[in-house]
């Protein structure tokens, strides 16, 4: 049962335009959000995050947008750089506070120079 | 290096052997993750440590794994009698405070013959 799910394995982008990342769960007891990136060969590296009470959370070019009524949150990174190139993954976390990580299987994104 | 480390990084082993995986964490984190990833897949809750209490254990996947943090710093986690299937990567995680972030070390890749 995948509680959490990145539909798109792969995502191909130009650089200097917007990739747009997207997750879908389905627990509802999920509050609290996070995105991680991880190249070859290191463990993931967390990018953002976002509690349920909020609908965006901006870091530089790194934003998340929550959707709780659809169970649908996406990350958008604008511009995107050759460096964004990696493997994303959406996480999510019930009980704020549990500290109980529920990953997605990842979406490999590439982007194009 | 401020970063979590793992050790070993990679570790080959037949069937029916016991290892032993060892993380420290940053050094002012007082929690402490362990997760699994296998193949196209994200990282797997496997237990979790708040200073030396054990938290969450329910996770691990069979009795053969056990994790320790006996002096609330480094952890090991063992897995006893090895299987094909214990094939994966392991990671370690640390974090300061719930809602923090976990950080993540390098992992060690376990092969198992």
């Amino acid at each position: 049962d995948q509680q959490v799910k990145q539909n798109s394995p792969s995502l191909s982008v130009q650089e200097g335009r917007i990739s747009i990342l997207n997750c879908d769960y389905t627990n509802s007891m999920f509050d609290y959000f996070l995105w991680y990136k991880k190249y070859p060969a290191e463990g993931p590296t967390f990018l953002i995050s976002i509690s349920s009470i909020k609908d965006k959370n901006e870091d530089g070019r790194f934003t998340v947008f929550l959707n709780k009524s659809a169970k649908h949150l996406s990350l958008h990174i604008v511009p995107s750089q050759p460096g964004d190139s990696a493997v994303y993954f959406c996480a999510a976390e019930a009980n704020f506070g549990n500290e109980k990580l529920t990953f997605g299987t990842g979406t490999r994104l590439t982007i194009i120079p | 290096d401020t970063g979590v480390s793992q050790d070993p990084r990679h570790k080959i082993t037949k069937r029916g052997q016991n290892v032993t995986f060892r993380c420290d964490p940053i050094s002012e984190h007082n929690r402490l993750y362990w997760y699994r990833q296998t193949l196209g897949q994200g990282p797997e809750f496997l237990t979790y440590f708040q200073n030396e209490a054990q938290l969450e254990k329910s996770r691990l996947l069979s009795d053969r794994f056990s994790a320790e943090r006996p002096k609330g710093s480094f952890s090991t986690l063992e897995i006893q009698r090895t299987e094909q299937g214990d094939s994966a990567m392991y990671l370690c995680a640390s974090s300061l405070s719930a809602g923090k972030g976990q950080f993540f070390g390098p992992g060690t890749r376990l092969t198992v013959l």
